[in-house]
């Protein structure tokens, strides 16, 4: 079946322009997961989303960082007023749910957003 | 609250030598526990995971793991390394709460010819 998929591959914008990036997960996973990766270092937890309950926002880095999951699925990371430090890869994983576990994460190849 | 870690960001072998990268967490509960490669500009994959049952766990080229309670270690290895190898490497547990998903800061991987 078909991946985690995520758009655009590559977003390029000037500082303080505000973008949306897009995440479709695995149908039926219920799991969505933002994380933002810099140049040479690790994952940076950002937002999750499990089903019906509230995101859990703990890891978004300022309040210019805000993200939605429609109906379930479809999820929108938006940045406003983007600044340079803002420069990564943003990646998305879903995953299922087993014995009140996440089960494997599967990721999207991620956005590389360039600010400048 | 969960937390891994990866002793070494960076390691290095010799091709052919064996891999040993170290991961230990801390969680009250039995976790899932995962390992994950990242190629030089490629997204995550995962290599393999520990749900229950056996032990030891095997994944794709070549790699395994040990889950060890005891130790509360996830050490994954490898017997004989190859090129190929060179990556990042990520650890990983998932919370006994059932909703985060922990990351350790990642292992580089050089391998030497």
């Amino acid at each position: 079946g078909a991946g985690v998929s995520q758009s655009p591959s590559n977003k390029v914008t000037e500082k303080g322009k505000d973008v949306e990036l897009r995440c479709d997960p695995i149908s039926g996973h219920t799991a969505l997961y933002w994380y933002r990766q810099s140049l040479g270092q690790g994952l940076e937890f950002l937002i999750y989303f499990q089903g019906n309950s509230a995101p859990d926002k703990s890891g978004l880095p300022s309040d210019r960082f805000s993200a939605e999951r429609t109906g379930g699925s479809v999820s929108t990371l938006t940045i406003q007023r983007t600044q340079q430090e803002d420069s990564a890869v943003y990646l998305c994983a879903s995953s299922r749910m087993r014995g009140g576990l996440t089960d494997t994460q599967y990721f999207g190849p991620g956005t590389r957003l360039t600010v400048l | 609250a969960q937390s891994v870690t990866q002793l070494g960001s960076h390691v290095s072998v010799s091709e052919g030598a064996l891999v040993l990268l170290r991961c230990n967490y801390s969680s009250s509960v039995p976790p899932y526990l995962f390992w994950y490669v990242q190629y030089p500009n490629q997204g995550l994959q995962l290599l393999l995971k520990y749900t229950t049952g056996a032990t030891l766990v095997k994944g794709i080229n070549g790699f395994e793991a040990e889950f060890k309670k005891s130790e509360t270690s996830f050490h994954l290895t490898k017997p004989s390394a190859h090129m190929s190898d060179a990556a990042e490497y990520f650890c990983a547990v998932s919370g006994n709460t059932g909703n985060q998903f922990y990351f350790g800061t990642g292992t580089s991987l050089t391998v030497i010819p």
